[in-house]
This record gives structure tokens, C-alpha cells and sequence, in this order.
């Protein structure tokens, strides 16, 4: 497996509420990135984090925030879920993706937004 | 234009046969480019890198066509196993942060 781990894997939520999903990168990967995959597309870039800073950021709303700790795990945090918020929710962490930009996948959360 | 295109197929062939997809990016500064492999409900996995001069692993073969901006994947006598959707990435190459763009994915079904 990637060493790469997603919490929780599946997540029910209504309109407005907030939802924080988790991750665990793999060991000594410093940098993670988030991504949103509708049914039938392919992943999204939400954002990405390099040692606690968010250091790139895709077309999706403030509502999308995160943050990522000294151990390099991180959070994806949604405000005011919409309808269209619901997807299965991607993160991967690379060790250095300057040099060598590969990208390991979590299983992901599924969230589905009623 | 997307930045990163792909037909979406489904590619319906027999096992055994030869398979082609390609992927079309429009930003030229794009540096690496791979081929993951996404199962029903499963994480994208990688599959392979694709460099300049093109490269093989097994049954795999990637190309790259800067000049035309697309990058290929060849899969020689599929397996049922085979089945899944193949997503093209595409990276600018920089110091640190990496755009990275996915396709929207080819969905390939390998038939008995």
C-alpha cells in the first residue's frame, strides 16, 4: 500500500453543516495535496501544504480551508457544505516533489452532502 | 480548452488485443507527465512516468510528443485485469509548488 491514510473513509452530512477530513501522509513526505473527484471525473487540485504553509491552491472557494502539522499530517476542512460538495475527497503526499514529482494517494473519504 | 484532455471512452476490447489512449495538455512549461490507474471506488494508483524518449514497463509502453503536446499509453495483450480507468497527469516542473492536473480519465473494459 502507499502508506498514505484517509479518515473516516465514508461521511454523511447535511446542507450548511462543517466537515474536517483527515490524512496521514507517508513517512518523510513533506508536502501534501488535496483533490476533489466528482463521479465520472478525474481528481480536482484543492490545494497543497509544504511544511505547514499552504504553498499552491486550485479554483475552489475560502470555504475550502486545511492545515497540516509538524508530523506533515493534515486536515481539509469545508464550511457550509452545498449539495455539490459531495465527492470522494483525495489526499497524496510526495517527499519531494521538486525533484522527483511523484504522488501517493490515500484511499480517500467519500462524502456525500444531503 | 481543458488543460488536460482525454477521452473518456469506454474502451471495450477482447482480451488479448492491443490498446492505445492518448492525453493532449495545452500548457507547454508542462515538465513530468505519469499514467495512473484508478479502480471502481479506489484511490488513484500510479502506473508509470512517461519520459522524452519514451519508456516500457512489461506490457506498458508511455510516449511523449512535446511538439503535439500529448503524452500516449500502449497496453500489448490485455488481461481482464486490465479494467479500470486510466488517468493521464500532467506537472509544470518548479522549485516547489506543482500544479498537478489530472485528465478526466479513460475508462478501459477488457471483455472474455
Amino acid at each position: 500500500e502507499t502508506g498514505v491514510t484517509q479518515s473516516p473513509t465514508h461521511l454523511i452530512k447535511t446542507r450548511g453543516q462543517q466537515v474536517t477530513l483527515r490524512c496521514s501522509s507517508q513517512s518523510g513526505h513533506n508536502t501534501v495535496s488535496w483533490y476533489q473527484q466528482a463521479l465520472g471525473q478525474g481528481p480536482q487540485f484543492i490545494f497543497q501544504y509544504y511544511r505547514e504553509e499552504e504553498n499552491g491552491r486550485g479554483n475552489f472557494p475560502p470555504r475550502f480551508s486545511g492545515l497540516q502539522f509538524p508530523n506533515y499530517s493534515s486536515e481539509l476542512n469545508v464550511n457550509a457544505l452545498e449539495l455539490d460538495d459531495s465527492a470522494l475527497y483525495l489526499c497524496a503526499s510526495s517527499e519531494n516533489p521538486g525533484t522527483t514529482p511523484k504522488w501517493y494517494f490515500g484511499a480517500g473519504t467519500r462524502l456525500s452532502v444531503l | 480548452r481543458k488543460e488536460v484532455e482525454q477521452d473518456p471512452g469506454p474502451f471495450n476490447v477482447p482480451e488479448g488485443a492491443t490498446v492505445a489512449f492518448n492525453c493532449t495538455y495545452s500548457n507547454s512549461a508542462s515538465q513530468s507527465f505519469f499514467w495512473y490507474r484508478q479502480d471502481c471506488r479506489k484511490e488513484p494508483k500510479l502506473l508509470m512516468s512517461v519520459y522524452s524518449s519514451g519508456n516500457e514497463d512489461g506490457r506498458f509502453t508511455a510516449q511523449l510528443n512535446r511538439a503535439s503536446q500529448y503524452i500516449s499509453l500502449l497496453i500489448r495483450d490485455s488481461k481482464l485485469s486490465d479494467s479500470a480507468t486510466y488517468l493521464c497527469v500532467v506537472i509544470p516542473l518548479s522549485g516547489g509548488y506543482q500544479k498537478v492536473t489530472f485528465g478526466t480519465g479513460t475508462k478501459l473494459q477488457v471483455i472474455p
